[in-house]
């Protein structure tokens, strides 16, 4: 056990639908960070929030935004759901504001029907 | 950030050493090393970091030559339990940015 939950542990949603997925990160990490992993495009690091600020970002589409919260728990939410969002979503923690190590939660699998 | 390239796949015996190469040739200057395990519907593990020339740690070592165009992470004395898939990690420091390999799947035999 990581101590990084992931809510909702599936999440089964139409086209053209909103979802939100939900963080909580090891007890003292600042950092949190989302993931997308589907086959064909393996591990994607999509944001990374530190201390409730945006630190970086990587290839996260605009349909797609998160926050963190002042208690730190995270929130993903995807906006205008398409078939090729299936994905499993992991959101991980670290300490600080550098990935050095980092803790994943199970992960949100998401399929888009 | 430096793209990474790993072998899709490894086969290794039981008690065998097991060395998984990653290649990143555009890593920059402030860019460091991650490497993970993932096993079937679990998250990635933490396995080890470096940023160059060679770390150790209870489970795996971590070889960067001096250019640091690649990097090999080093299991000792695999057993079965180590069936999962490994992925290297270049992180950027003034970025932020993370790229992941695309995996190397390890299958560990009798």
């Amino acid at each position: 056990d990581s101590g990084v939950t992931q809510t909702p542990k599936h999440l089964i949603t139409a086209t053209g639908q909103r979802v939100t997925l939900r963080c909580s990160p090891r007890s003292g990490d600042l950092s949190v960070y989302w993931y997308q992993q589907s086959l064909d495009q393996g591990l994607q690091f999509l944001i990374q929030y530190y201390n409730g600020e945006e630190r970086a970002k990587g290839n996260i589409l605009e349909r797609f935004s998160a926050q963190q919260f002042p208690d730190l728990h995270s929130e993903l939410n995807l906006s205008s759901l398409e078939l090729g969002d299936s994905a499993l979503y992991f959101c991980a923690s670290s300490v600080g504001r550098e990935s050095y190590e980092q803790y994943f939660g199970p992960g949100t699998r998401l399929t888009v029907t | 950030l430096a793209k990474t390239t790993q072998p899709i796949s490894m086969d290794s015996y039981e008690g065998q050493e097991v060395n998984i190469t990653c290649s990143h040739n555009n890593i920059a200057t402030n860019d460091y090393i991650t490497w993970y395990q993932q096993f079937p519907s679990q998250g990635p593990r933490f396995i080890i970091q470096g940023y160059k020339t060679k770390v150790t740690n209870e489970v795996a070592s971590l070889f960067i030559p001096a250019d640091r165009k690649s990097s090999t992470l080093s299991l000792p004395r695999v057993s079965l339990s180590d069936t999962a898939v490994y992925y290297c990690l270049v992180g950027s420091s003034n970025t932020g940015k993370l790229i992941f390999g695309q995996g190397t799947t390890l299958q560990v035999k009798p």
